[in-house]
């Protein structure tokens, strides 16, 4: 059975400190890997990865994807309180673009 | 520019009613998906349909039925409401695969659904 785990389920950390979130994943078919932020309504697009060791960055967050090893990692640097939410991590594979999602770390930074 | 909107934003049925969740998109994107979201069990998805006319089953779609008369509106329904269907509801759209690069799905911001 395909299956995306995402670790650790909720963390807490203080305003400036990096984070690192966790994605595994045993699926058939793979090709590719997204990363989505989700605040109090719908999920927004963050990162798509396909290729292993490729970091994608976009100001203080970056992601990585290691294909043998069957994981992807999700780095927040210098944090804020905006960055407060529940990140999604999903699959993609298989016929019509569907993506598979994990359950979540939920991330709470305070001041 | 609307992306994807979906309606109502929040409903609450009695056991056995019917309704029907709509979903429009206005960026011409072939595919669209229903997807629901309970406490710590992610997102999940219940159909998708890859153009006018065409539906598919995705993981739990016991209890709901789908149509995609136009490419633009995705309906979710559901026939005969059940309190496990207490849910979020969520709609996205999004290319066909080789077109995803940097995109994504785009998603619609939800449907708040309490079955009583």
């Amino acid at each position: 059975e395909d299956k995306v785990v995402q670790s650790p389920l909720s963390l807490v950390v203080h305003e400036g400190d990096t984070v690192t979130l966790n994605c595994s994943y045993e699926v058939t078919n793979f090709r590719s890997l997204l990363w989505y932020k989700q605040e109090k309504k719908a999920p927004t697009f963050l990162f798509m990865l396909t290729s292993s060791g490729i970091e994608k960055k976009s100001g203080r967050l970056s992601s990585i994807l290691d294909k043998k090893e069957l994981f992807s990692i999700l780095n927040i640097t210098a944090t804020q309180t905006g960055d407060s939410a529940v990140y999604l991590c999903a699959w993609a594979g298989g016929t019509a673009s569907k993506l598979t999602f994990g359950t979540g770390t939920r991330l709470q930074v305070t001041l | 520019n609307a992306g994807v909107t979906q309606t109502p934003k929040f409903r609450v049925l009695k056991t056995g009613q019917s309704m029907t969740l709509l979903c429009a998109q206005d960026m011409n994107h072939e595919y669209m998906y229903w997807y629901r979201q309970d406490p710590g069990m992610g997102l999940r998805l219940i159909h998708y349909s890859v153009g006018e006319g065409t539906t598919a089953k995705g993981e739990v779609p016991d209890g709901y039925n789908v149509s995609r008369l136009k490419k633009q509106n995705f309906l979710l329904g559901l026939e005969s409401a059940a309190p496990s269907q207490t849910s979020v509801y969520f709609c996205a759209s999004s290319y066909p695969y080789d077109s995803l690069v940097d995109i994504g799905y785009t998603f619609g911001s939800g449907t708040r659904l309490t079955v009583v």
